[in-house]
C-alpha cells in the first residue's frame, strides 16, 4: 500500500463545476504541498499546508492531520485548470526532516468547456 | 537564474548508451533534489544534496545511477549503460533548507 494515496486518479468535470481531489496519507508528517503539472511542463507548489486551511485565488487546501486527510477544491473550473494534480507529503517526526517528498500518483483533471 | 533549469528537456538513448542530466538551481538554494517520474505515476526521490554533499541517495535504483554536485550548485545525474527501465521523466528541485521546492521543467528521458 502507497503511503499517499489520492482520489480520484481521473477526473473529468464541465466548466463551472466544483471540484475536489482527496489525498490520505498513513504516515506522520510534518507538511503536505499540493502540486500542479501541466503535460509536457514541470511542476509548480500550488499550497504547502500543516493545518487547517488556505486559499488562493479559486484553489482551497485542507488538511485534518488526526484523520490523515487533505482535500484539494477548486471552485468555478476552467478548462485552463486541466491538469494533474499531486499531493506530497514531508515526514514528521522519526522521518527525514531536510525536504524528502513522498508523493501520491497524482489525479488526472479534464475540465470541458 | 528566474527558476530551476534542466538540460535537455528531452534525450533519447540507445540502450546501452551513459546519459548525463543537468540541473541547475535558483541561485542561493543549499537543497537539491533528483526524482523520477513514470509515464502515469508520481515522482519518486532518488538523491539529496545539501550543498555539494549528497546526504541521502537511498532510491537511487542502482549503481548504474550516479549523482554529483561538485561546487553546491549545478548538479548531473548521470546513467551509465541506460536500459529501457530508465525511460522517465526525471525531475530536479531545489529548495532553501527545509522550505518550498521549487521544480524544475524535468527531462524526459526514452531509452530505446
Amino acid at each position: 500500500k502507497n503511503e499517499v494515496e489520492q482520489s480520484p486518479q481521473n477526473l473529468t468535470a464541465q466548466e463551472g463545476e466544483f471540484i475536489t481531489i482527496n489525498c490520505s496519507y498513513s504516515v506522520g508528517i510534518s507538511a503536505l504541498h499540493w502540486l500542479q503539472q501541466h503535460p509536457g511542463g514541470g511542476i509548480v507548489s500550488l499550497f504547502m499546508l500543516s493545518s487547517g486551511k488556505k486559499k488562493h485565488g479559486r484553489l482551497i487546501a485542507t488538511i485534518n492531520i488526526q484523520e490523515k486527510h487533505s482535500s484539494l477544491h477548486i471552485t468555478a473550473s476552467h478548462p485552463r485548470d486541466s491538469a494533474v494534480y499531486i499531493c506530497a507529503v514531508l515526514l514528521g517526526a522519526g522521518g527525514t526532516s531536510y525536504g524528502k517528498l513522498t508523493f501520491g500518483q497524482g489525479t488526472i483533471l479534464t475540465v470541458h468547456p | 537564474g528566474a527558476g530551476v533549469s534542466q538540460s535537455p528537456r528531452y534525450k533519447v538513448a540507445k540502450r546501452g548508451q551513459d546519459v548525463a542530466l543537468r540541473c541547475d538551481p535558483i541561485s542561493g538554494h543549499v537543497s537539491l533534489f533528483w526524482y523520477q517520474q513514470a509515464l502515469g505515476q508520481g515522482p519518486e526521490f532518488l538523491t539529496y544534496f545539501q550543498n555539494e554533499a549528497q546526504l541521502d541517495k537511498s532510491g537511487l535504483p542502482s549503481d548504474r545511477f550516479f549523482a554529483e554536485r561538485p561546487e553546491g550548485s549545478v548538479s548531473t545525474l548521470k546513467i551509465q549503460r541506460t536500459q529501457q527501465e530508465d525511460s522517465a521523466v526525471y525531475l530536479c528541485a531545489s529548495s532553501l533548507q527545509g522550505s518550498e521546492q521549487f521544480f524544475g521543467p524535468g527531462t524526459r528521458l526514452t531509452v530505446l
